[in-house]
């Protein structure tokens, strides 16, 4: 019955080192998408599930970015090496997807700074 | 890369006056959806209106959608302290599967009371 869960709510890290975001999405969707949110800027897309595969991950600026998703649930977002323009809050959402139309529920983000 | 644009940036308003954002964007689209987002938390699904319609409302929120103009806006009427947020419009792009929308760069509100 919750919303979109997602651990930690901020982590700081020194550079170079791999960070692992967490989402928890709402039981039941079967769509989970990855965004991105600089400070005061707008959502930049960066991977999309349906069920446990990942048929568009256009937005992962580089390969140091990956994600996975099991149990069609808990989905991970790994930054390796990680650089100070990776410093962002990292969203995730989660839709039904049964039909057009379905709106995308967020949970509050991870804060991620690396310093 | 982003779709939408929002103007204006900011807009700030007192208690009780109309709100009106704009957004603009590139491509043909199967709908727009406008969300809201509070100072640090996640996004919040406010409506969404489809490419054959051109207005809708929810309670103090009107929608319009102009496709020959590929632009869209939203007011909030009658606004309160409680609205001050920022707004997103996302385009859900035709012939898209995935349900992935694009943001615009968001339209920040503020309600003084």
């Amino acid at each position: 019955g919750a919303g979109v869960s997602q651990s930690p709510s901020n982590k700081v890290t020194e550079k170079g080192k791999d960070v692992e975001l967490r989402c928890d999405p709402i039981s039941g969707h079967t769509a989970l998408y990855w965004y991105r949110q600089r400070l005061g800027q707008g959502l930049e897309f960066l991977i999309y599930f349906q069920g446990n595969s990942a048929p568009d991950k256009s937005g992962l600026p580089s390969d140091r970015f990956s994600a996975e998703r099991t149990g069609e649930s808990v989905s991970t977002l790994t930054i390796q090496r990680t650089q100070q323009e990776d410093s962002a809050v990292y969203l995730c959402a989660s839709s039904l997807r049964d039909r057009v139309d379905s709106p995308l529920h967020f949970g509050n983000g991870t804060r991620l700074t690396v310093t | 890369s982003q779709q939408g644009e929002e103007d204006p940036q900011a807009l700030s308003i007192q208690e009780g006056e109309n709100a009106t954002m704009n957004c603009s964007y590139k491509t043909s689209i199967n709908n727009l959806q406008w969300y809201r987002q509070n100072s640090g938390r996640g996004l919040v699904h406010l409506i969404l209106i489809r490419s054959n319609e051109r207005e809708k409302h929810s309670g103090r929120l009107r929608v319009t959608l102009d496709t020959s103009k590929k632009s869209s806006s939203l007011l909030i009427t009658a606004s309160r302290a409680a609205d001050t947020a920022s707004y997103f419009c996302a385009t859900d792009e035709l012939g898209n599967q995935g349900g992935k929308l694009i943001f615009g760069q968001g339209t920040e509100l503020s309600v003084k009371p």
